[in-house]
């Protein structure tokens, strides 16, 4: 099992503030997904980046894909607390039949 | 609604105990997939299927089995829960050739 290391494990922040989430692995995947979880709730997809070096950005989410397509970050700018939950990282090898997810970075924004 | 559905959603059991736990979406996807969520672990793979009759393996297999004989149902079969196997489990799916996965609410499971 190719394992995906996501740093912070826990993180609480203040709103306003800004924070990045970190997702590494030693294997090189050919994409990766970003999903975030809300207690009680799976997992839904926030963004996927499959070119080494790309950068997208969802309103105040912005997204990297390594340049060797090993590691990814999520930074989140102004942070709300609507942007509380589970951020999953999640890498897939060739055709994406299998996905191998991080180990989750639970994220708490505080008024 | 496009949408994945999983019953229970919630099990206490006793270990030995056979249960199933289903499956179910209506997005006519071919791929199914069940996971478990520990702390600290992350979402590890059971088993996946591509197709009817198709299943394969995921990361962590060992202790439950799966079948799939029609495209909307992937049943999740414990033949002999042990408290090992207390988790939250998840159903997904996808269109082939498409990144996005559609995530089921959850199924917490409880052996005692």
């Amino acid at each position: 099992t190719q394992l995906l290391e996501q740093s912070p494990q826990f993180l609480s922040i203040q709103e306003g503030e800004n924070l990045t989430v970190y997702c590494n692995s030693s294997s090189v995947f050919s994409s990766l997904q970003w999903y975030r979880q809300e207690p009680g709730e799976g997992p839904v997809l926030l963004v996927t980046v499959v070119t080494g070096g790309e950068v997208k950005k969802l309103k105040r989410l912005t997204f990297q894909f390594g340049d060797a397509r090993k590691d990814s970050s999520l930074h989140i700018t102004a942070a709300q607390p609507g942007d509380t939950g589970l951020y999953l990282c999640a890498g897939a090898h060739g055709t994406a039949s299998k996905l191998t997810f991080g180990t989750g970075t639970r994220l708490q924004v505080t008024l | 609604e496009a949408q994945v559905t999983q019953n229970p959603r919630y099990l206490i059991t006793v270990t030995g105990k056979k249960l199933t736990v289903t499956c179910s979406q209506n997005m006519n996807h071919e791929y199914m997939s069940w996971y478990r969520q520990d702390p600290g672990l992350g979402l590890r793979q059971i088993y996946y299927s591509m197709n009817v009759e198709v299943t394969d393996k995921g990361d962590v297999p060992e202790g439950y089995k799966v079948s799939r004989k029609e495209k909307r149902n992937f049943p999740l079969i414990l033949e002999s829960p042990s408290p090992n196997q207390t988790s939250l489990y998840f159903c997904a799916s996808r269109s082939l050739g498409y990144n996005e996965q559609f995530f089921g609410p959850g199924t917490r499971l409880t052996v005692l």
